[in-house]
Formats: C-alpha cells, sequence, structure tokens
C-alpha cells in the first residue's frame, strides 16, 4: 500500500538554526500540505501546495517557513531561523486520485524540538 | 472560515461498553467530514470519511459515524469498545472540493478502561 514517508522522525535544533523537513509524498498525488501539532493541541494547517506554487497558507506560515518541491518526490519544508514555539510534531500530507478520492494521506510526522 | 468543536476532551469507557465521540462543525459551504485516529506517538490514521450520499459512514475498526447537516454534527460511535481503542480522536473538516485543507477539533482522548 502507498504511503507518504518522512525523514528524520526526530529532529533536535538550537534556537535559531535553520532546519528542513523533508517528505515522499504518495506518487501521483497532486496536493501536499504540511500541518503541525504542538504536544498536547490539535493538528493545524500550515501550507498546501498545487502545480508547484503554493495554493494556500495559515498565518502561522510566515516568512520563517518556506516549501519546496525541488524534484519529482521529494516535498520540503524549511524554517530558517527556529524558535522555541516551533517544536512541535510536523506532518505531511498528500492527495490525489491514487490515493482515493479527498482523502488525505499523512506521514508518521517528525518531532522537532528545538533548544 | 470554518471551524470544528469536539465537546468533550476526555471520554473515559469501560471495556466492551458503547461510546459516541461529539463532534459539531461551522462553514458556509458544503463540507467533508473525517474522523482521525491517533495512536500514543504515531501519526494519524484515517477512521471514516463523509463526501456524500448516505449519511451514516461506516469506517474501519468497526467505527460508524452519522452526519446530520440540520444539527451541523458528525457524531463518532462504535456499539463495543475495546482496550486497543484508547487513543486520541480527531474530527477534521474541508471544503467540498479536491484538494481542500483540513481544519482539525482539538481532538478527544478516548480512554478504555478494563
Amino acid at each position: 500500500e502507498p504511503e507518504v514517508t518522512q525523514t528524520p522522525s526526530h529532529q533536535v535544533t538550537q534556537m535559531g538554526q535553520e532546519v528542513i523537513l523533508r517528505c515522499v509524498p504518495i506518487s501521483n498525488h497532486l496536493y501536499f500540505y504540511w500541518y503541525r501539532q504542538i504536544l498536547g493541541q490539535k493538528v493545524e494547517f500550515l501550507v498546501s501546495f498545487y502545480n508547484n506554487e503554493i495554493s494556500e497558507k495559515s498565518e502561522i506560515f510566515d516568512d520563517q517557513f518556506s516549501v519546496e518541491r525541488p524534484d519529482g518526490s521529494n516535498f520540503t519544508l524549511k524554517i530558517r531561523s527556529t524558535k522555541l514555539e516551533d517544536s512541535a510534531m510536523y506532518f505531511c500530507a498528500s492527495w490525489g486520485v491514487a490515493g482515493g478520492l479527498n482523502e488525505q494521506f499523512f506521514g508518521p510526522g517528525t518531532r522537532l524540538t528545538v533548544l | 472560515a470554518q471551524s470544528v468543536t469536539q465537546l468533550d476532551s476526555q471520554v473515559p469507557v469501560f471495556e466492551e461498553a458503547p461510546v459516541e465521540l461529539r463532534c459539531n462543525y461551522s462553514s458556509s459551504v458544503s463540507v467533508y467530514l473525517f474522523w482521525y485516529v491517533q495512536y500514543p506517538n504515531q501519526g494519524l490514521q484515517l477512521l471514516l470519511k463523509y463526501l456524500s450520499g448516505s449519511t451514516l459512514v461506516k469506517g474501519i475498526n468497526g467505527f460508524e459515524a452519522e452526519f446530520n447537516k440540520s444539527q451541523t454534527s458528525f457524531h463518532l460511535r462504535k456499539p463495543s469498545v475495546h482496550i486497543s481503542d484508547t487513543a486520541e480522536y480527531f474530527c477534521a473538516v474541508s471544503d467540498a472540493n479536491q484538494g481542500g485543507k483540513l481544519i482539525f477539533g482539538q481532538g478527544t482522548e478516548l480512554s478504555v478502561k478494563p
């Protein structure tokens, strides 16, 4: 069964450092997303990406964040200068006809810890 | 703007008892509705979804949910729970179009006791 994969599973970084979280969406999917979940809180939408550009972003997704699809398989989230409050679980998701109509498949997440 | 309210943050229940996890949403447009489950230290797994058609939706692990448009609700039910159902459950809504982002509720922690 196709699945979304994410690396690394856990990332520890110092405040102010740049981090790149990586995702491999399901092949042939069209839409890609990043969500985050601060410990003990709900899952929050960050950004959606379609046709090689951002289709929608939330207020959380400020200038410190960027996304990229550098090749045909990877989808990355970059945080330019991490803050303590960026500590969270980050989930990548993808959607497409191959995965079923209107069902987003989620990756296992990357736990980001900012010290 | 869309929003989702899960009325119960924690639901303790005994094994083999029935359970209902409540979810209400607000939206000015047609929506799709979803329930996801999150086991400790794991990702999100889709339990079931409502896109159109029958308002009673059956999902995995014996769960079902009923879409009630007049009450803007999408409550999740299971007639008999198991210890293994202990997890966090999230209700989510998206616009009824392709590629729409998911808006999640706060989550309900289901704790099944022997």
